[in-house]
């Protein structure tokens, strides 16, 4: 089983609003990430997780925070938002072993709306 | 450091005939090298990855990709191309101990009838 789930699957928020994305995944990988991907463009990764602990920030502005709660567990908490951000919002993970060498397998995403 | 270039953000076949994706890559050490699908408000599916073994690599839904190391290429192919072909396409590249995928812009696929 290769299945990472999100949820939500469509978020619809006001600019002054506090959500939170979720992530779940159970097939024992180590390495999870977030990625935002705008329309008709690749995926740009945002934040990676490595044996729960934050290993790789990509300049991300504050507005989003990240959480690895547990290693089955991934979330991406959304406040003080900008429509800019209005996007389809992918999680990953990846077995343990050096970085790189793994396949990420992604979730189906969260498409989000800022209004 | 490791970049992805696809040529041609879109490419439109006949159902029946093949399917050509080009990709070229630069890395300052052996590759790993993934196709991934996306089909319409999905996310990311592997259709195959190169990580250093056999050359031809074979991949789901009849895909498959030649590694060639002297035109840094990792082009993917599919003798006969379907309907349910119909979707976006990344080439991406990353490089042992880094968690980073450098992914290309993407190829449009289309399929007609």
């Amino acid at each position: 089983d290769t299945e990472v789930t999100q949820t939500p699957k469509h978020l619809v928020m006001g600019m002054t609003n506090k959500k939170s994305l979720k992530c779940e995944q159970h097939m024992g990988h180590r390495a999870m990430y977030w990625y935002k991907q705008k329309a008709k463009k690749p995926p740009e990764l945002m934040f990676v997780y490595s044996y729960e602990k934050l290993s790789i920030n990509e300049s991300v502005p504050s507005r989003f925070s990240p959480e690895c709660p547990n290693s089955s567990l991934l979330n991406l908490h959304l406040h003080a938002l900008q429509p800019e951000d209005s996007a389809l919002y992918l999680c990953a993970s990846s077995r343990p072993g050096q970085g790189g060498r793994e396949t990420q397998y992604f979730g189906p995403g969260t498409r989000l709306l800022v209004l | 450091a490791q970049s992805v270039t696809q040529l041609g953000s879109h490419v439109s076949v006949s159902e029946g005939t093949p399917v050509l994706l080009r990709c070229n890559y630069s890395s300052s050490v052996p590759p790993y090298l993934f196709w991934y699908v996306q089909y319409p408000n999905q996310g990311l599916q592997l259709l195959l990855k190169y990580t250093s073994a056999a050359t031809l690599v074979k991949g789901i839904n009849g895909f498959e990709a030649e590694f060639k190391k002297s035109e840094t290429s990792f082009h993917l192919t599919k003798p006969s191309a379907h309907m349910s072909d119909a979707a976006e396409y990344f080439c991406a590249v990353s490089e042992i101990g880094d968690y980073k995928l450098s992914f290309g812009a993407g190829t449009t696929v289309t399929v007609r009838a």
